[in-house]
């Protein structure tokens, strides 16, 4: 099956550096992406969907200087956080396409814990 | 406005004891219903798509279905192992085609040894 590796699955960082989180498409070409948040006994919320070679569409609300989302292949997406904060930390999660599958694709990474100290 | 409830917002059963969760949808349109379960820590993990009332799907010890309205996921003779939080998200027509899905809050499942 369909296989989205994300890391990494843990970061630290401290608070005014850059964390990059990268999603990768192992068995299968991307051409949609989508970038997760989510809260302590929350579900999912969307940040942004991404398509290859062109700009991420972001949600009401989330800051596109902050969130830098790059798709620049059919296998690679990444999301950087520039600048974090403390109130950055939270758990990021991946999720691409496979238009090869049944359930339109929808495949999870493994996601990412980040820690802004 | 398209909006998914989950509830209850946890269960805890014994080992064995049947039960069954709910998804209830408000969608100006069906694409698709999907369930997911998710364990601490980690990604959600696939575990069915339902596309029109009336539809069933099973995997080991569940099984889910479909009317107009809601989704139940019905958990038969659980085991500790099935502890999770499970998602259910639906796509609506209304969407564009980038197939954006809108999640409930999921429910917390506790299985008692």
């Amino acid at each position: 099956g369909a296989v989205v590796s994300q890391h990494p699955s843990r970061v630290i960082c401290k608070s005014g550096t850059s964390v990059k989180i990268e999603c990768r498409s192992l068995d299968f070409q991307a051409t949609t992406m989508f970038w997760y948040r989510q809260f302590p006994k929350q579900s999912l919320m969307l940040m942004a969907t991404s398509n290859e070679g062109s700009k991420a569409t972001y949600e009401q609300g989330v800051e596109k200087d902050k969130f830098l989302i790059n798709h620049a292949s059919l296998t690679l997406s990444t999301l950087t956080v520039t600048s974090a904060h403390p109130e950055d930390s939270s758990f990021y999660i991946c999720s691409a396409r496979d238009l090869g599958q049944s359930n339109y694709g929808y495949t999870f990474g493994s996601g990412t814990r980040l820690t802004v100290v | 406005e398209d909006q998914v409830t989950q509830s209850p917002e946890a269960l805890r059963l014994q080992e064995g004891e049947s039960s069954s969760l709910n998804c209830s949808y408000t969608v100006s349109g069906l694409r698709g219903l999907f369930w997911y379960r998710q364990d601490p820590g980690k990604g959600p993990e696939f575990l069915f798509t339902l596309y029109s009332a009336g539809e069933e799907k099973e995997k080991e010890r569940l099984k889910a279905t479909l009317t107009k309205k809601e989704s139940f996921l019905h958990i038969t003779a659980p085991k500790p192992e099935d502890s999770a939080t499970y998602l259910c998200a639906v796509q609506s027509i209304s969407m564009d085609s980038n197939y954006q899905l809108i999640w409930g809050a999921g429910t917390k499942l506790i299985i008692k040894p």
